[in-house]
């Protein structure tokens, strides 16, 4: 069964620091990911999203993203953090009608 | 453009009790999906729908009913309520020219509490 497992269920970091935030998803012939960002109370947006060509893939927010087929992994990067970015951050993948969605990093961003 | 759009944005229900969230979206997507988030197990897909008058079982179906009688609107029945079904619910929708692998649209979710 296509899963996508997130490894990390909190990350803390200090503002201005680099985050990276990892992916791993089941192997399968083609594979579409995404990277989406929940604030509180509200709902989930995109943040990035793999689909062919480039592996490394940029984002709203100065976020970015490197699709590893080898490693079967698509993590989550951003140079510099800001307490703004304190959220929690979904890795999904699409497989037919469905997308499934990792368990979530709740990323913590401290001044 | 609204977006996503759910109706209501709080719910306090008792056991036993029936009640209906609303998703509207105006972005004429042909694919639309109900989700329960709960801490530490992301999303869940309860059920989707592939257009109009069609509806599918996703992952945690089960004291849960649909209907989507006009392609804008998905409704997310339940008809006995459980403290299990305590939880926030999520609204989204996809276009069918992208629906195997585009971007998915949220509403702003439902918090539902069942005592």
């Amino acid at each position: 069964a296509q899963s996508v497992t997130q490894l990390d269920s909190q990350v803390p970091v200090f503002e201005e620091a680099p985050v990276e935030l990892r992916c791993n998803y089941s192997s399968s012939v083609s594979v579409y990911l995404f990277w989406y960002v929940q604030y509180p109370n509200q709902g989930l947006q995109l943040l990035l999203k793999y689909l062919s060509g480039s592996t490394l893939v940029k984002g709203i927010n100065g976020f970015e993203a490197e699709f590893n087929k080898s490693q079967t992994s698509f993590h989550l990067r951003k140079p510099s953090v800001h307490i703004s970015d304190t959220a929690e951050y979904f890795c999904a993948r699409t497989g037919g009608f469905k997308t499934i969605f990792g368990a979530g990093t709740r990323l913590f961003v401290k001044a | 453009n609204a977006g996503v759009t759910q109706t209501p944005k709080f719910r306090v229900l008792k056991t036993g009790q029936s009640m209906t969230l609303l998703c509207a979206q105006d972005m004429n997507h042909e694919y639309m999906y109900w989700y329960r988030q709960d801490p530490g197990m992301g999303l869940r897909l309860i059920h989707y729908s592939v257009g109009e008058g069609t509806t599918a079982k996703g992952e945690v179906p089960d004291g849960y009913n649909v209907s989507r009688l006009k392609k804008q609107n998905f409704l997310l029945g339940l008809e006995s309520a459980a403290p299990s079904q305590t939880s926030v619910y999520f609204c989204a929708s996809t276009s069918a020219g992208e629906g195997t692998n585009g971007e998915q649209f949220f509403g702003p979710g439902t918090r539902l509490t069942v005592l």
